[in-house]
């Protein structure tokens, strides 16, 4: 199946300070990626839609602010958490999808944030 | 998207088939069936989906019934590293995926 990427797989940064992690798919295209979140012993949740070219899609709940989505080409999605706290420690997941006629979502392999 | 209901855990013997239900009675005519696990502090990995027809891949078996209100994941004969959270997801085409709760598997030696 084809793959996508995520960077940094880990990080830790000091309460106030903002995050960056990048979403890349490898061998394919994405128009559109999804940015999920997950607490310990929790579900996947999703946090927004990411459309290239066009401004992403959050769901209720979701500060588009704190958030910040950029899909800037086919093959790239930034999140970027910014002014982190302790309540934003999470696993953040991507996923990618080909094509609106290609069923299967190809997930990455998760950043893990801890703010500080 | 349509709610699925799965158990929230099962146990399996190693090298015996996991048969892993899954409840989608509300599930509508563009919807597929999906099968995704998530090993612990991975990314979610596909498995395999359906629409109608009962699906078989080099990693398991989707059994859907003819009415299409429920599923079954079948892993013929599981191995330890089959131990992980199962999710049944149920979605329309291009749409993102909402995960449930899943089922937590675990492959017993």
């Amino acid at each position: 199946g084809a793959v996508v990427s995520q960077h940094p797989s880990r990080v830790i940064c000091k309460s106030g300070t903002s995050v960056k992690i990048e979403c890349r798919s490898l061998d394919f295209q994405a128009t559109t990626m999804f940015w999920y979140r997950q607490f310990p012993k929790q579900s996947l949740m999703l946090m927004a839609t990411s459309n290239e070219g066009s401004k992403a899609t959050y769901e209720q709940g979701v500060e588009k602010d704190k958030f910040l989505i950029n899909h800037a080409s086919l093959t790239l999605s930034t999140l970027t958490v910014t002014s982190a706290h302790p309540e934003d420690s999470s696993f953040y997941i991507c996923s990618a999808n080909p094509g609106q006629t290609y069923n299967e979502q190809f997930f990455g392999p998760g950043t893990r944030l801890t703010v500080l | 998207d349509a709610k699925t209901t799965q158990p929230t855990s099962m146990d399996c013997a190693e090298g015996r088939a996991a048969n892993l239900p899954c409840n989608h009675s509300t599930i509508s005519g563009n919807e597929y069936v999906y099968w995704y696990r998530q090993i612990h502090s991975q990314g979610p990995q596909y498995i395999i989906h359906g629409l109608k027809n009962n699906e078989t891949n080099e990693m398991a078996s989707l059994i859907i019934t003819e009415d299409r209100k429920s599923s079954t994941l079948i892993l013929p004969h599981a191995t330890l590293r089959d131990t992980a959270v199962y999710y049944c997801i149920v979605r329309s085409s291009g749409y993102a995926l909402n995960f449930g709760k899943g089922t937590s598997l675990l492959v017993t030696p």
